[in-house]
């Protein structure tokens, strides 16, 4: 147990509206990533952060906000949600060059 | 580009051995990683290789050939609680990860 969490777990929101998700770690790790997983396409790399106020683009990162002021806590903002955003968003820690998830935000959108 | 192959699907039976393979291409590497993954669950780590050879944790063992771009997982004495995902995974600089498809195994009585 890498002491990570989510929230929300389950959310519904419709198409244009924002929405930031949240992810929280105890262990004050430097690294930190955000991913979607998707049916056929596995889990992408949307954006990371290696400190506070550090972040940088990952592989899928158009339409898609990050913001990390404290050590714990990385937030994931969807501007103005749309329909192609709906999947599962995993939020994943750096020890020791291993990687470990958190429990995962399944995010509607309508 | 970055790229990385494993079967999409494979099946085996309870006490045997199964064998999933990875291939990838990538100009930055600086590991392998295999991570399993239950049906609605959170990816757990398995094993990380950053040599060539087999690494060998209980059940599991991790094989890797950088010079060929090739990995395999190797499930010793299969358990019905070893039907999930089997993701592979390189990594590249700034400790990211770059995932494949995964291999969903679903062992059989």
């Amino acid at each position: 147990d890498a002491g990570i969490t989510q929230s929300p777990r389950h959310k519904v929101t419709e198409t244009g509206t924002p929405v930031t998700l949240r992810c929280h770690q105890t262990e004050n790790h430097r690294y930190m990533y955000w991913y979607r997983q998707d049916p056929g396409h596995g889990l992408r790399l949307i954006h990371y952060s290696y400190g506070v106020k550090d972040t940088d683009k990952g592989e899928v990162s158009d339409g898609y906000s990050v913001s990390r002021s404290k050590t714990e806590d990385f937030l994931l903002t969807l501007e103005s949600a749309t329909s192609s955003q709906t999947s599962v968003y995993f939020c994943a820690i750096s020890r020791e060059d291993e990687q470990y998830f958190g429990p995962g935000t399944r995010l509607t959108v309508t | 580009g970055q790229n990385i192959d494993q079967p999409t699907e494979m099946t085996a039976t309870e006490g045997a051995i199964v064998q999933i393979n990875c291939t990838y291409q990538t100009s930055g590497f600086n590991g392998l990683f295999w991570y399993q993954q239950h049906a609605g669950e959170a990816p757990t780590f398995l094993s990380y290789n950053v040599l060539d050879g087999l690494e060998e944790k209980g059940r599991f063992s991790s094989f890797l050939s950088r010079s060929k771009g090739y990995s395999y997982l190797l499930l010793k004495e299969l358990q019905m609680k070893d039907s999930a995902s089997y993701l592979c995974a390189f990594q590249t600089g700034a400790n990211n990860l770059f995932f494949g498809t995964g291999t969903r195994l679903t062992v059989i009585p």
